[in-house]
């Protein structure tokens, strides 16, 4: 149980598109969904947090206009990076959890941009 | 200071070997501990859940809260080389549902 999904798993852009990674809670309700990014080994940094219906709460020094974040129903939220350049290249991982237990993490997608 | 301190490894240990990890933490408000592993270019996959102070056993994997000393431990019995991973602690104040601060991450090799 507590599967989530993520998808695409690796994309590759050119500089100036937008990419939009889904995030998926395949047998469970997932109220709060978060949205991570990790560095080449370095531990989650946290982008933000979202609550079905609700807008997402950015963490400081995430900019919310470039990484856009929708959790339109239980089992579904999408981060759109808009205007993507090299420095937005990244590994992005996003959680899900229902109402109080812990958070199940999909398996990432590594973003390149050229 | 950080809120969370792990030590960053790598951890070499022979296969059968019992591994310890841990973790160290400053904010007394903390009540809910994970354990998570993450295989390289994974998501981070959840070991151990575990509430306030105590022991929860699981399997070859237990951890251990000790809130009074702001301690935590994930042990590793019979430890295999498909254990190979890192493995990131991670507590919340709140519902399991709030945000985590996480640790570093420890880097685990099990030698065959």
């Amino acid at each position: 149980g507590a599967v989530v999904s993520q998808h695409p798993s690796w994309v590759i852009c050119k500089s100036g598109t937008s990419v939009k990674i889904e995030c998926r809670s395949l047998d469970f309700q997932a109220t709060t969904m978060f949205w991570y990014r990790q560095f080449p080994k370095q531990s989650l940094m946290l982008m933000a947090t979202s609550n079905e219906g609700s807008k997402a709460t950015y963490e400081q020094g995430v900019e919310k206009d470039k990484f856009l974040i929708n959790h339109a129903s239980l089992t579904l939220s999408t981060l759109t990076v808009t205007s993507a350049h090299p420095e937005d290249s990244s590994f992005y991982i996003c959680s899900a959890s229902d109402r109080g237990q812990p958070q199940h993490f999909g398996d990432g997608t590594r973003l390149s941009i050229l | 200071q950080k809120e969370v301190e792990q030590d960053p490894g790598p951890l070499s240990v022979p296969e059968g070997a019992i591994v310890s990890l841990n973790c160290t933490y400053s904010n007394s408000a903390f009540q809910y501990f994970m354990w998570y592993r993450q295989y390289s270019r994974k998501g981070p996959e959840l070991l151990m859940y575990t509430y306030s102070s105590g022991n929860k056993e699981d399997g070859r994997f237990t951890a251990q809260v000790d809130k009074s000393s702001k301690y935590i431990s994930l042990f590793i019995r019979d430890s295999q080389p498909s254990d190979s991973a890192t493995y990131l602690c991670a507590m919340s104040g709140v519902s399991g549902t709030y945000k985590y601060i996480f640790g570093t991450g420890t880097r685990l090799k099990v030698l065959a």
